[in-house]
């Protein structure tokens, strides 16, 4: 069955440092992955998604992720974060004609 | 990428009302749209997949005569909560799907049910 995994529900993180967000997946077929981002009681933007081709995608606000098939991974990074980044994210993988969300992670930054 | 819109942004009801939220697809036609529920700090849940002209699909565990969901056009698509309860209070987002190239889903701004 087709199910993605957020390892982390919280990270909380300082302003300018690093942070990743992890996702994995589990799927028999080609995927679409998926990574977008929740603001409090709004609905959901897309940072990112990889279809195919490169394996590393670069998406809005700075932020990229990198498809490993291997690990079955779809990891999210930013190198340097903002106040304006706390918020909920969902990765996502599209499969079978429709989408299936992880669990999501709150990324909290700090000053 | 596509617009799409809901209506209301927020509604708060009496237990045993009907409430019927709209979603509006502003410059592209869906022949599908879906419909996720989300309740607080947890995921989406898809709820069903709307299809225009045809029945929606429903997905397991969710009760179709509770929530009705109408496609009449391209571009409208409406779910109806029958006989609301507290716990059917939950913040519900339409999407619909981009099928040609990158099978993306643009999402509405969600609907904030709260139910007395």
């Amino acid at each position: 069955a087709q199910s993605v995994t957020q390892l982390d529900s919280q990270v909380p993180v300082f302003e300018e440092a690093p942070v990743e967000l992890r996702c994995n997946y589990s799927s028999s077929v080609s995927v679409y992955l998926f990574w977008y981002v929740q603001y409090p009681n709004q609905g959901l933007q897309l940072l990112l998604k990889y279809l195919s081709g490169s394996t590393l995608v670069k998406g809005i606000n700075g932020f990229e992720a990198e498809f490993n098939k291997s690990q079955t991974s779809f990891h999210l990074r930013k190198p340097s974060v903002h106040i304006s980044d706390t918020a909920e994210y969902f990765c996502a993988l599209f499969t079978g004609g429709k989408l299936i969300f992880g669990q999501g992670t709150e990324l909290s930054v700090k000053p | 990428g596509a617009v799409v819109s809901q209506h209301p942004s927020w509604v708060i009801c009496k237990s045993g009302t009907s409430v019927k939220i709209e979603c509006r697809s502003l410059d592209f036609q869906a022949t599908t749209m879906f419909w996720y529920r989300q309740f607080p700090k947890q995921s989406l849940m898809l709820m069903a997949t709307s299809n225009e002209g045809s029945k929606a699909t429903y997905e397991q565990g969710v009760e179709k005569d509770k929530f009705l969901i109408n496609h009449a056009s391209l571009t409208l698509s409406t779910l109806t909560v029958t006989s609301a309860h507290p716990e059917d209070s939950s913040f519900y987002i339409c999407t619909l799907q981009e099928r040609v190239v990158s099978n993306e889903q643009f999402f509405g701004p969600g609907t904030r049910l709260t139910v007395l």
